[in-house]
Formats: structure tokens, C-alpha cells, sequence
């Protein structure tokens, strides 16, 4: 298995523009998390799925940020209209439902807006 | 929010000697779980502990657990340049699902 794919890497973009970031989660995971890790904040929960339906948004910073799971095998987290706070990096993983399993994780989308 | 802490945030040591990290958390948990992330990089899952053990090992890797304490420890032994990195713990509350939250990490730097 490749792993957890993310794209893209990088993404510099201008304030006010929509940014997309894009998970491939590992076949057979049927856990689906979002992650954002910044200097101030470390790693901060956004959003999961579980069987492709969201279970917990509560970490979405604000309307700005929208995230879907259209299918198993398929996970974006958009944002509009973007920030230079939004600046992160963000990161995909997946695991196996049930609370005894390890998360893998992708390698993250390192997000600049300025 | 943060659920753990880890201690200390830094921790400079000379190639094989042994690192000792340690975590401390809020709400009762059902298990923890180390992590590694190397610069630039995703985390690596390293071991998972739950509430009912005491104490677990992988390789060079030992993590003990005191849920009375709410607190576990990262001990790796043997050090090597290769395991510079920054070490996380991360807790799946009770009730939780399977939802983690990471703690503020340690940074490791193991120097020849």
C-alpha cells in the first residue's frame, strides 16, 4: 500500500483565493481525520469521517473551511475564501474504526496565503 | 485543545544513551499512543498502550502507563542519530471513538 496520499505538497496562494487539499486514505481504513499543526497550536483536530459521514466538525475553524468525503477512497478540505492565518500545514490520516488502532498518517500539505 | 503535555519540550543526548520523555493528560482515556514525526514530515505511529496496561514494549521503545497519575513515559533506549525527531502522545478519551488528541510533543535531538 502507498500510504496516505496527500496533494499537493505545497500550495502558495493569495488571500481571498479558494484552496483545495486533496486525501487519499489507505483502502480498508474506514476512519478518515484532519489535522492542522502550526508553531502556536501543535496539531489540532478539524473534522473526521467515519464510513465517509462526518462525526465531529466541532475543531472547523469557522464557515470559511468546509471539508467532504464523497467516497471511501476520497476526502477534500477546502477553504474559502483563505487567510495568511490559515497558513499550516495540514494533515490527512487514516485509521481502522474502533478505538484500538493506530493512525496513519500522510506527508501534508505545507499551505502558505499571503 | 491540547490534551497531553509532554515533558520536557526538548532533550538534547549523546548517541546511545537512553531518552526518557514524559506525557501527562486530562480526562480518562482508553488508550495512548506514541507517535514520532521527523522534520518535515507526517507522524509515524510507534506504540499503543491501553488504560488496563501498565507497561509495553517495542524494540528499543518502552511506554508505561499510570492512568491514577494520568501520566505515561516514552523511554528509548540505546539512542541513535536516526531517532532525532519530535515524539508526541496522543490520548483517545473515553466515550471517544477513535478521535486523538496530540499533546505539545518533545523535541529529541541525539548527537554522534
Amino acid at each position: 500500500d502507498a500510504g496516505v496520499i496527500q496533494s499537493p505538497r505545497h500550495e502558495v496562494t493569495e488571500m481571498g483565493q479558494e484552496v483545495t487539499l486533496r486525501c487519499k486514505p489507505i483502502s480498508g481504513h474506514n476512519s478518515l481525520f484532519w489535522y492542522r499543526q502550526t508553531m502556536m497550536r501543535g496539531l489540532e483536530l478539524l473534522i473526521y469521517f467515519n464510513n465517509n459521514v462526518p462525526i465531529d466538525d466541532s475543531g472547523m475553524p469557522e464557515d470559511r473551511f468546509s471539508a467532504k468525503m464523497p467516497n471511501a477512497s476520497f476526502s477534500t478540505l477546502k477553504i474559502q475564501p483563505s487567510e495568511p492565518r490559515d497558513s499550516a500545514v495540514y494533515f490527512c490520516a487514516s485509521s481502522q474504526s474502533g478505538e484500538a488502532y493506530g493512525y496513519t498518517f500522510g506527508s501534508g500539505t505545507r499551505l502558505t496565503v499571503v | 485543545s491540547q490534551q497531553g503535555e509532554e515533558d520536557p519540550q526538548a532533550l538534547s543526548i549523546q548517541e546511545g544513551e537512553n531518552a526518557t520523555m514524559n506525557c501527562s493528560y486530562k480526562t480518562s482515556i482508553n488508550n495512548l499512543q506514541w507517535y514520532r514525526q521527523n522534520s518535515g514530515r507526517g507522524l509515524v505511529h510507534l506504540i499503543l498502550i491501553r488504560s488496563n496496561e501498565r507497561e509495553k514494549h517495542s524494540g528499543r521503545l518502552r511506554v508505561t502507563l499510570d492512568t491514577s497519575k494520568k501520566s505515561s513515559s516514552l523511554l528509548i533506549t540505546a539512542s541513535r542519530a536516526a531517532d532525532t525527531a519530535s515524539y508526541f502522545c496522543a490520548t483517545v478519551p473515553t466515550g471517544g471513538g477513535n478521535k486523538l488528541t496530540f499533546g505539545t510533543g518533545t523535541q529529541l535531538k541525539v548527537e554522534l
